[in-house]
């Protein structure tokens, strides 16, 4: 059974902050995994990583993967209220996309 | 707009009503599933579909039914409502089952309560 573990499940920082959020994974036929910012509606899309070693960067945000170690993480620099949101880590297998618990961030101004 | 588009948006039904959940996406997405979410619980997969007139169960299949039986179309049945049932429900599609070269795509979510 595929299984996704996002820690931590919680957590509340100041603005200004830099933050580091985990997901592990075990997932058969591994094709991608992907990080999603979810506020009050669906989930929206920030990063799809397939390959170890490569960061992606968007603004604030970043996001590496190591497959060796199977898992990835979500940095997110200079905190903003914004920001505070679920954070959900999914992972695609051949014909379906598990997703983590996500983790709430709340940041506080 | 292109999209997922998902019906209704809010929904509340008594115990034993029976009610279809809609979802459409005019991308021509071969890949298309519903979820549900809950407070702490993430997204679960109930069912999903890598093509028209296939369809397979996730993680929390009991209680729904779901057939697809164009490429646009992926409809959730709940034939007899229960109180666990209550929820969040997104409908996703993705252009290729098993090449995920783009992420998926979320309907804005269905909020139901079964009372």
């Amino acid at each position: 059974e595929d299984k996704v573990v996002q820690s931590p499940l919680s957590l509340v920082v100041h603005e200004g902050d830099t933050v580091t959020l985990n997901c592990s994974y075990e997932v058969t036929n591994f094709r991608s995994l992907l990080w999603y910012k979810q506020e009050k509606k669906a989930p929206t899309f920030l990063f799809m990583l397939t390959s170890s070693g490569i960061e992606k960067k968007s603004g604030r945000l970043s996001s590496i993967l190591d497959k060796k170690e199977l898992f990835s993480i979500l940095n997110i620099t200079a905190t903003q209220t914004g920001d505070s949101a679920i954070y959900l880590c999914a992972v695609a297998g051949y014909s379906t996309l598990t997703f983590g618990k996500g983790t709430m961030l709340l940041v506080s101004p | 707009n292109a999209g997922v588009t998902q019906t209704p948006k809010f929904q509340v039904l008594k115990t034993g009503q029976s009610m279809t959940l809609q979802c459409a996406q005019d991308m021509n997405h071969e890949y298309m599933s519903w979820y549900r979410q809950d407070p702490g619980m993430g997204l679960r997969l109930i069912h999903y579909s890598v093509g028209a007139g296939i369809t397979d169960q996730g993680e929390v299949p009991n209680g729904y039914n779901v057939s697809r039986s164009t490429t646009e179309d992926f409809p959730l049945r709940l034939l007899s409502a229960a109180p666990s049932q209550t929820s969040v429900y997104f409908c996703a599609s993705s252009f290729r089952t098993g090449d995920w070269g783009t992420e998926a795509f979320f309907g804005q979510g269905t909020r139901l309560t079964v009372v």
